[in-house]
């Protein structure tokens, strides 16, 4: 099974400074990549997400993530954030060898202050 | 366009009691569906997955039981709840055969069991 490492749970920024959230995952193996964000009392929306080619994809608020092979990371980053980009971010892999399973970490919130 | 359906929202219900929580699709046929659990400081655990009527995979042995009755309906149920099924409980599906496809979530139900 796979694993998710997302190695802070908390991340505080002040608003329009860059950032960065830590994903790592286990397996070698051919994986789709993906990242969610959740507000409060609400489920989660995909971010953005990473099948092939590029290793760097963007969503349409400003986040981007890169694939690093070698690495086994996926991490996000924004060059600036804003005070509504405060939620939990979840990263997630879905393994190709059994694709009906999705596997999450444990999730980091970002606390953007003014 | 697809929409997922989550109900209750919110609820509230004592140790011993049944659960039944409800999850429905629609605008799309013979989705992956699947019921995840997010406890307070963790990660999101799936509990189950279908991938077609009738059929239950289960990934964490518990008092909680899954059942899909119809194509586009899964249901969460327990006969007696304990204080540790507290948490937030998410409903998700994908398209069927869509090993690329990310997971889509419902709003959720807050779960508390006093």
């Amino acid at each position: 099974a796979q694993s998710v490492t997302q190695l802070d749970s908390q991340v505080p920024v002040f608003e329009e400074a860059p950032v960065e959230l830590r994903c790592n995952y286990s397996s070698s193996v051919s994986v789709y990549l993906f990242w969610y964000v959740q507000y409060p009392n609400q489920g989660l929306q995909l971010l953005l997400k990473y099948l092939s080619g590029s290793t760097l994809v963007e969503s349409i608020n400003g986040f981007e993530a890169e694939f690093n092979k070698s690495q086994t990371s996926f991490h996000l980053r924004k060059p600036s954030v804003h005070i509504s980009d405060t939620a939990e971010y979840f990263c997630a892999v879905s393994d190709l060898r059994d694709f009906n399973k999705f596997y999450f970490g444990s999730g980091t919130k970002l606390n953007v202050k003014p | 366009s697809q929409t997922i359906h989550q109900w209750p929202a919110t609820l509230v219900q004592p140790v011993g009691s049944p659960l039944s929580l409800e999850c429905t699709v629609e605008g799309t046929s013979n989705p992956n569906l699947y019921w995840y659990r997010q406890a307070a400081g963790r990660g999101l655990q799936l509990l189950f997955y279908s991938v077609g009527i009738g059929q239950i995979s289960s990934e964490v042995p518990q008092n909680l039981s899954a059942s899909r009755p119809q194509d586009r309906q899964f249901i969460l149920s327990s006969k007696k709840l304990l204080l540790s099924d507290s948490g937030f409980y998410l409903c998700a599906w994908i398209e069927w055969g869509g090993a690329d496809s990310p997971l889509h979530f419902g709003n959720g139900t807050r779960l508390t069991v006093t």
